[in-house]
């Protein structure tokens, strides 16, 4: 079965400085792979998404995630944490068959100033 | 474009009441999805919609839970009777390709 696995809990980052929220997954081929961020009583938001191609994916608010097929890992990074990036990020799956999404348990970020 | 609407946003019942909750899609979407977030993990899927068909109701408590999809559009999911367990944020999302966008959600507190 699919899983995905966020190994931090909770990462504090300084403000200013750069931030990798790590996601793993286990599936048998390329999964579709998704990062979502969810603010205080918010939805879930879509940061970037990979489908195939070039496996470093740009997506909004800066944030970028690259592909690494030989680790099944979609590491989310960031170079510059501001404090509005405070949140909730869930690493998600696709297995391209028409099925919903799997997410990991999340990782909380918090920015210390 | 507007996005997914649900409401209501936040819900407060006593334990084995009934509650239900909607979900308006993006318009055109196709493919909808009721997941539930129990505090501190990922959301979870409920139930999968294509058009007004059931995909996937596979990890649905059925004997409390149901959810419907007329016409292919809006949606419902209803709770009878809930139980404390139930204490989550419900979200529903919609796709019309490969990404889903996801509403605010509705938080439910049972007691």
């Amino acid at each position: 079965a699919q899983s995905v696995t966020q190994p931090d809990i909770h990462i504090t980052v300084s403000e200013g400085a750069s931030l990798e929220l790590r996601c793993n997954y286990s599936y048998g081929a390329t999964p579709y792979l998704f990062w979502y961020v969810q603010s205080p009583g918010q939805g879930l938001q879509l940061l970037l998404k990979y489908f195939s191609g070039d496996t470093l994916v740009q997506g909004i608010k800066g944030f970028e995630a690259e592909f690494k097929r030989s680790q099944s890992s979609f590491n989310l990074r960031k170079p510059s944490v501001h404090w509005s990036d405070a949140a909730e990020y869930f690493c998600a799956v696709d297995n391209q068959a028409g099925t919903a999404l799997i997410f990991g348990k999340g990782t909380t970020l918090s920015v210390s100033s | 474009e507007a996005g997914v609407a649900q409401s209501p946003r936040y819900k407060i019942i006593e334990k084995r009441q009934s509650v239900a909750f909607w979900c308006n899609p993006i318009s055109g979407h196709a493919t909808l999805y009721w997941y539930q977030q129990i505090l501190g993990q990922g959301p979870k899927l409920l139930i999968q919609f294509q058009n007004n068909g059931v995909v996937d109701d596979s990890q649905l408590p059925k004997d409390r839970f149901s959810a419907e999809r007329l016409k292919g559009v809006d949606s419902t999911l209803k709770i009878q009777p809930a139980k404390l367990e139930d204490s989550a944020v419900y979200l529903c999302a919609s796709s019309g390709g490969r990404s889903a966008f996801f509403g605010q959600g509705t938080r439910l507190t049972v007691v």
